[in-house]
C-alpha cells in the first residue's frame, strides 16, 4: 500500500519570505500523480499544485513550486514571497490511476504553515 | 474546475440519530468520493460513489453504517447512521472528472454528535 509521509507538523515564515514543506512516500508503481492541497482555517480543501510522475519537469504555479525527485521519492512544496493568506495546513497526497481502480487520493497527515507579518 | 456544493454545511445531533449529507455538482463528473476529516487529523477516504451501482468502501467503513447513493452524474448523498460522538468529523465530498485528473472537494460539512 502506498504511504505519503510529511515530517513537519508544523512550520512558520515571515512574510515575503520563501519556505519549503517536505513529502516522501512509498510506492511499487511507476505511474502516479502527486498533489498538494491547501485547506485554510475556512477547511475548504484547495490544489495548489499536481506532478505526474511520468514528467521530469518540476511543476510549477505562480509563488508555488515542487522540487520532485523520483528516485528519492520525494515530492516538496517551495512557497515563494509567502503572503498571510498562505497561513493553512497543507496536505501532500498521491494517487496511482490504475486501469479499474478506484484512483483514490492518500494522504499524509499535513503541515500547519503560519505566515507571521 | 467543478463548483461543488454541500447541505448541510454544518450539524449537531443526538445520538443515536442518523444525518444525510448531500453532495451536488455542477457538471457531469466521472467520479465522486466521500472522505472523512476527524479533529485535527488528514483526510481518510470512506467510499468511491458509483452511479447506478454500490458504492466501493474502503476498509473499516461499511454500508449498514455509511450508505452512499448516486442516482445520477452530479448528485450523491452520505449518511451517517446510529451515529455516536466519535463520528464527529468533517465530511467532504469530492470529485474527479476523467481518471488521471485533478480531484476537487467541496466545503464539507461538520457533524458534532452529542
Amino acid at each position: 500500500a502506498q504511504t505519503v509521509t510529511q515530517s513537519q507538523p508544523e512550520m512558520s515564515v515571515q512574510e515575503a519570505e520563501t519556505v519549503t514543506l517536505s513529502c516522501t512516500y512509498d510506492t511499487s508503481e511507476s505511474n502516479y500523480y502527486l498533489f498538494w492541497y491547501k485547506q485554510p482555517p475556512s477547511r475548504q480543501m484547495i490544489l495548489v499544485i499536481r506532478q505526474e510522475a511520468y514528467k521530469q519537469q518540476n511543476a510549477t504555479e505562480n509563488r508555488f513550486s515542487v522540487n520532485f525527485q523520483k528516485a528519492a521519492k520525494s515530492f516538496s512544496l517551495k512557497i515563494s514571497d509567502s503572503q498571510l493568506g498562505d497561513t493553512a495546513m497543507y496536505f501532500c497526497a498521491f494517487m496511482n490511476p490504475t486501469q479499474g481502480g478506484s484512483e483514490k487520493l492518500v494522504f499524509g497527515k499535513g503541515t500547519k504553515l503560519t505566515v507571521n507579518p | 474546475s467543478a463548483v461543488i456544493s454541500q447541505k448541510p454545511s454544518r450539524d449537531i445531533c443526538q445520538r443515536g440519530t442518523s444525518l444525510t449529507i448531500q453532495c451536488q455538482v455542477d457538471s457531469q463528473v466521472t467520479m465522486m468520493f466521500w472522505y472523512r476529516q476527524q479533529p485535527g487529523q488528514s483526510l481518510t477516504l470512506i467510499a468511491t460513489a458509483n452511479q447506478g451501482s454500490e458504492a466501493t468502501y474502503e476498509s473499516g467503513f461499511v454500508i449498514d453504517k455509511f450508505p452512499i447513493s448516486r442516482p445520477n452524474l452530479t448528485f450523491s448523498t452520505l449518511t451517517v447512521s446510529n451515529m455516536s460522538p466519535e463520528d464527529s468529523s468533517i465530511y467532504l465530498c469530492s470529485v474527479r472528472s476523467n481518471p488521471g485528473a485533478e480531484q476537487f472537494f467541496g466545503p464539507g460539512t461538520r457533524l458534532t454528535v452529542l
